[in-house]
């Protein structure tokens, strides 16, 4: 069956330590998405890709990055530049723009302390 | 600037009765609305997407939603809620382009 994985499910790091959360799809999507969940906040974009090779901010892409070099894969570091990292991180990817819903993984819960 | 507003963050409800949680956006331009579901530490699904055409959308699990642009909402309803009905269900728009915007959310609790 198609569709995105994340790994891993959870994830335990001290402060100060970068970290890299996997996500891979098989739906043959061009674009990718990270998304973080936050009690009570809804989902917020981190980091949005169209494209290999390519990728834009999102609105809260500070102390994170990215990388897009291969179209199903999408891993996003978690740096020790962000602030409150602690949270659950969604990856989605979709065939297109707007008309398209977004296809989500199961998550990541990452917890640093 | 686009927003989707979630009018409750928590809904209780008794089992077979009906549900309707609220969902108000903001936007200037046709927007393409969806409801998300969301069981305890998994990811989003798609419950039921508006694109354009009728109205009134119907999705999976017995949901449905009706777009009103007047009022600019897109309300989630359930004629008969089941106890598995239990979980957080998100509002979300988009107007063509590659950025989504999601509600808050609402937590549904069906109590027996």
């Amino acid at each position: 069956d198609g569709g995105i994985t994340q790994s891993p499910k959870y994830l335990f790091r001290k402060e100060g330590q970068n970290v890299t959360l996997s996500c891979e799809q098989n739906l043959n999507h061009d674009a990718m998405y990270w998304y973080r969940q936050d009690p009570g906040q809804g989902l917020r974009l981190i980091y949005y890709s169209q494209i290999v090779n390519d990728f834009q901010k999102g609105d809260i892409a500070e102390g994170y990055s990215v990388s897009r070099e291969k179209k199903e894969s999408f891993p996003l570091t978690v740096t020790s530049a962000q602030k409150n990292p602690t949270a659950f991180y969604l990856c989605a990817s979709r065939p297109g723009q707007g008309r398209s819903p977004l296809h989500f993984g199961n998550g990541t819960r990452l917890t640093v302390t | 600037a686009q927003s989707v507003t979630q009018l409750d963050s928590q809904v209780p409800v008794f089992e077979e009765a009906p549900v309707e949680l609220r969902c108000n956006y903001s936007s200037s331009v046709s927007v393409y609305l969806f409801w998300y579901v969301q069981y305890p530490n998994q990811g989003l699904q798609l419950l039921l997407k508006y694109l354009s055409g009728s109205t009134l959308v119907k999705g999976i699990n017995g949901f449905e939603a009706e777009f009103n642009k007047s009022q600019t909402s897109f309300h989630l309803r359930k004629p008969s809620v089941h106890i598995s009905d239990t979980a957080e269900y998100f509002c979300a728009a988009n107007t063509g382009g590659f950025k989504t915007i999601f509600g808050a959310g609402t937590r549904l609790f069906v109590k027996a």
